[in-house]
């Protein structure tokens, strides 16, 4: 069974910070994928990455795929109290092309005014 | 263009009983999985329905049982209702084409059992 792990569980800071979320594994997945849920709501897709060292940006953030495609990040400049939210990594399990997705435990971002 | 809508919203069911949960997947999208998600967690792989099939399974016992109709909608249900099914149920649609690339999410169903 393929794991992702997600640090940190918790994240707390000030409108206008910079942070940066880490998802990781010890095995190879053929993508990643980034979700951010708000209470009461489905997660919401962000991005994809799918090439090793693959960067993508979107607006205020970053999203990493490692070279050998075992890790990923989330960086958030500036970050905005919209910003809040649980922040998920998820990933294709058993490293097949169809099928289920094995996510990781998530981030809780509170982004304070 | 409509999203994953899912019903209901809510539910409240007592232990023992048995409950269905429906979902329409995004328009074009023929490939639905369901997914439960404990408060804090990450969600869990249920199962997932393509051709009307079954196509993988998660660690679930055989009291979560689906179905997908030729419109790809889906309903999941569950039987002999414990206390720990409580949980919010999404269900996520992919279009053709995309294996699990990408999943779209509906909003939940909220499903509390006493």
């Amino acid at each position: 069974t393929q794991l992702l792990e997600q640090s940190p569980q918790f994240l707390s800071i000030q409108e206008g910070e910079n942070l940066t979320v880490y998802c990781n594994s010890s095995s190879v997945f053929s993508s990643l994928q980034w979700y951010r849920q708000e209470p009461g709501e489905g997660p919401v897709l962000l991005v994809t990455v799918v090439t090793g060292g693959e960067v993508k940006k979107l607006k205020r953030l970053t999203f990493q795929f490692g070279d050998a495609r075992k890790d990923s990040s989330l960086h958030i400049t500036a970050a905005q109290p919209g910003d809040t939210g649980l922040y998920l990594c998820a990933g294709p399990a058993g490293g097949t092309s169809y099928g289920k997705l094995t996510f990781g435990q998530g981030t809780i971002l509170t982004v304070h005014p | 263009d409509a999203g994953v809508t899912q019903s209901p919203t809510h539910l409240i069911k007592t232990r023992g009983q048995q409950v269905t949960l429906r979902c329409s997947p995004k328009s074009g999208h023929d490939t639905v999985s369901w997914y439960q998600q404990a408060l804090g967690q990450g969600p869990q792989f249920i199962f997932q329905y393509y051709e009307e099939e079954e196509r993988q399974r998660g660690n679930f016992p055989d009291r979560f049982s689906g179905h997908q109709f030729p419109n790809y909608s889906s309903e999941l249900n569950v039987n002999a209702l414990l206390l720990g099914d409580s949980a919010l149920y999404l269900c996520a649609s992919s279009p053709p084409g995309t294996g699990d690339y990408e999943q779209y999410f509906g909003p939940g169903t909220r499903l509390t059992v006493t």
